[in-house]
């Protein structure tokens, strides 16, 4: 399974713009790179997937380089709400049956 | 509709005790997880079901048993319990066992023994 690197927290005031960066080295052919959001004392929530170059939807952006050894989640204008724990997943995409541990995620808070 | 739900949302209960966490999902999916948050924040996989039958069994201690009546429900049953189980306990479902479908998580059943 690919490992996994991103910043343990993360602080922004409202209405910026907000990119955490996932560092997946080992990353394979098969994996695609998946973001979830935790809000405290709730479960994960998908936010967004990817493979490769540029995914958008109406919550977020994800920025995945040609060597695909990264990615970047992008926030824009955060708002107070955005105020939770960010997870970045890399998997197989074969039905193997495994998965994924999630990690510590990367905490961002939103301040006024 | 609550699209996964688990209870009881909070457990408090003394060492030694056998309890369980009950999950069900009501999004047709056919494949149903138990996670495992600590204190750290580490979200770990501790079993899934697919199609009834147990695909994926970490190395967690065998005083834990997951149970799935059918599809749509994944208990987990505890034995014995210890300090050490602590934690926050999220359900989750997915549609077939590749975690690139995404998964759905229930709100989390958080467990204190004392």
């Amino acid at each position: 399974l690919a490992k996994t690197t991103q910043p343990i927290s993360m602080d922004s005031y409202e209405g910026q713009e907000v990119n955490i960066t996932c560092s997946h080295n080992n990353i394979a052919t098969n994996d695609y790179i998946t973001w979830y959001q935790q809000f405290p004392s709730q479960g994960p929530r998908f936010i967004i997937q990817g493979y490769k170059t540029k995914v958008t939807n109406e919550v977020a952006s994800l920025f995945i380089p040609a060597d695909r050894k990264s990615s970047t989640l992008s926030l824009p204008r955060v708002s107070l709400s955005d105020t939770a724990v960010y997870y970045c997943l890399v998997g197989d995409g074969s039905n193997s049956g495994y998965a994924l541990n999630f990690g510590k995620g990367t905490s961002l808070l939103v301040t006024p | 509709d609550t699209a996964v739900s688990q209870t009881p949302k909070y457990l408090v209960t003394q060492m030694g005790n056998d309890k369980s966490i009950k999950c069900e999902q009501n999004l047709g999916h056919d494949t149903m997880y138990w996670y495992k948050q600590d204190s750290k924040k580490f979200l770990k996989i501790m079993f899934s079901y697919n199609n009834k039958e147990l695909i994926i069994n970490e190395t967690v201690p065998n005083r834990f048993s997951p149970k799935s009546p059918d599809k749509a429900h994944l208990n987990l049953h505890i034995n014995s319990l210890e300090l050490g189980d602590s934690a926050v306990y999220f359900c989750a479902s997915s549609q077939g066992g590749n975690p690139n479908y995404g998964y759905t998580f229930g709100s989390g059943t958080r467990l204190t023994v004392v």
